[in-house]
């Protein structure tokens, strides 16, 4: 079975912190994805990585780096936490390929007080 | 980025009682997706369409690759209490080796014994 791992389900954190999020897939993908999830928002991307110590931007980077040191692990980090990056977070991995379906972690629930 | 307008929002319905659901964009993707998410999980990914036209079966879902690239459907037969959860389509573009999609907003079902 495919397994998507993510080091937290919820998290309290206060503005100005610096918070990572850990994600850990044992499928040996290539592809993972940081996705957070608003109501009414779906699923909005934020980087993905398609290889050890590649990242691309998705559709909102801003507020958010990542890092991808090995095949793994993709770790999304906020710089500095604002209350608006209280949400949801998904990590997502799939093998490479545009036919390749996404498994998805269980989320991260982080709020930002 | 690219749309994907996804309806209705919600549903409320009785058990047993069929549903429709729908994705429309503005541009041709060459990949349909529907996920399935349970309260406090991931996405799980149901059904994948990857020809117009293409009708696809799982079970008491079924999902169209609707012909002009631009849309596509998910019904789910005489509903059960475990269908409770939000539906996603998903969209992807041809040379996406990455895998990117495009997600949906998200329909919320609820059945009601």
């Amino acid at each position: 079975d495919v397994k998507v791992t993510q080091s937290s389900r919820y998290l309290v954190k206060r503005t100005g912190e610096k918070v990572f999020l850990e994600c850990v897939q044992d499928m040996d993908h290539e592809n993972m994805f940081w996705y957070r999830q608003d109501p009414g928002l779906g699923l909005r991307l934020i980087y993905f990585s398609y290889d050890v110590k590649m990242k691309e931007k998705g559709d909102i980077p801003e507020g958010y780096s990542v890092s991808r040191e090995k095949k793994e692990r993709f770790s999304l980090i906020l710089e500095s936490a604002s209350t608006n990056q209280t949400s949801m977070y998904l990590c997502a991995s799939s093998l490479v390929g545009s036919f390749n379906e996404q498994f998805f972690g269980p989320g991260t629930r982080l709020t930002v007080l | 980025g690219q749309q994907l307008n996804q309806s209705p929002q919600s549903m409320f319905i009785q058990e047993g009682e069929d549903v429709s659901m729908n994705c429309t964009s503005s541009s041709i993707f060459n990949t349909w997706l529907w996920y399935k998410q349970d309260p406090g999980e991931g996405p799980v990914l149901l059904i994948a369409l990857y020809k117009a036209g293409e009708l696809t079966s799982n079970g008491r879902l079924t999902a169209q690759f609707g012909i002009t690239r631009k849309d596509s459907f998910l019904n789910i037969s005489a509903s059960i209490p475990s269908d409770v959860g939000i539906y996603f389509c998903a969209g992807r573009y041809r040379n996406t080796n990455a895998g990117k999609s495009t997600f949906g907003d998200g329909t919320t079902l609820t059945v009601k014994p």
